[in-house]
């Protein structure tokens, strides 16, 4: 059974740091890109991020370019998600997710999300 | 930057046939997944590939994509599919999502 845990929320101050993590279990880890999405509280979907299996492709929604880094440990089958210079538009819920591809372009792209962990608050506010 | 558009709410009687509209540039000339969102609970992906379902979301759910519009239809609605849907789709390298649709089964 895949699952997917996130951990790391919480409340920070404007201008602070925080550190996500997400342990994947019940599927082989290397294989997949992952991503994260939030959702700010009351409101849709936002992708954030996402990276490729071995952690040498990243890319972000504009909003979190400089501020957001996406990685991942293989051995530890853990994503984590390094942000820095938090605003209060980034308060949100943030889930993991694995990434299910499709043959586009003579090549296996990135395209949907197919699990999703249980989500981890985050709040900036002082 | 790409946009997927969605309306907010679709209200469907139970038994009948919910349809939910994604608009986007030429968004048929991408694949659209759906996903449902009921209160307090993560997103489930329902449609991916246009029309491909996965493992364990019932037959009712089917999609559509074609021109600039890409459809998630629900045939005979149940009371449990009340729940947020959202489209989303890829730009290059980045995922868009559609501001969702809030069903509503009367």
């Amino acid at each position: 059974e895949v699952q997917l845990v996130e951990s790391g929320g919480g409340l920070v101050q404007p201008g602070g740091s925080l550190r996500l993590s997400c342990a994947a279990s019940g599927f082989i880890f290397r294989s997949y890109w992952m991503s994260w999405v939030r959702q700010a509280p009351g409101k849709g979907l936002e992708w954030v991020a996402s990276i490729n299996q071995d952690g040498s492709e990243k890319f972000y929604v504009d909003s979190v370019k400089g501020r957001f880094t996406v990685s991942r440990d293989t051995a530890k089958n853990s994503l984590y998600l390094q942000m820095n210079s938090l605003r209060g538009a980034d308060t949100a819920v943030y889930y993991c997710a694995r990434v299910g591809a499709l043959w586009l372009n003579s090549a296996w792209q990135p395209y949907y999300f197919d699990y999703w962990g249980q989500g981890t608050l985050v709040t900036v506010s002082s | 930057s790409y946009d997927l558009t969605q309306p907010p709410s679709v209200s469907v009687s139970p038994g009948q046939t919910a349809s939910i509209a994604c608009s986007g540039d030429k968004l048929g000339h991408r694949y659209a997944c759906w996903y449902q969102q009921k209160p307090g609970q993560s997103p489930v992906l329902v449609i991916y590939e246009d029309r491909k379902r996965p493992s364990g979301i019932p037959e009712r759910f089917s999609g559509v994509n074609s021109g600039n519009t890409a459809t998630l239809t629900i045939s005979a609605t149940q009371s449990s599919d009340e729940a947020d849907y959202y489209c989303q789709a890829r730009d290059n390298n980045t995922t868009i999502f559609g501001g969702g649709t809030r069903l509503t089964v009367l």
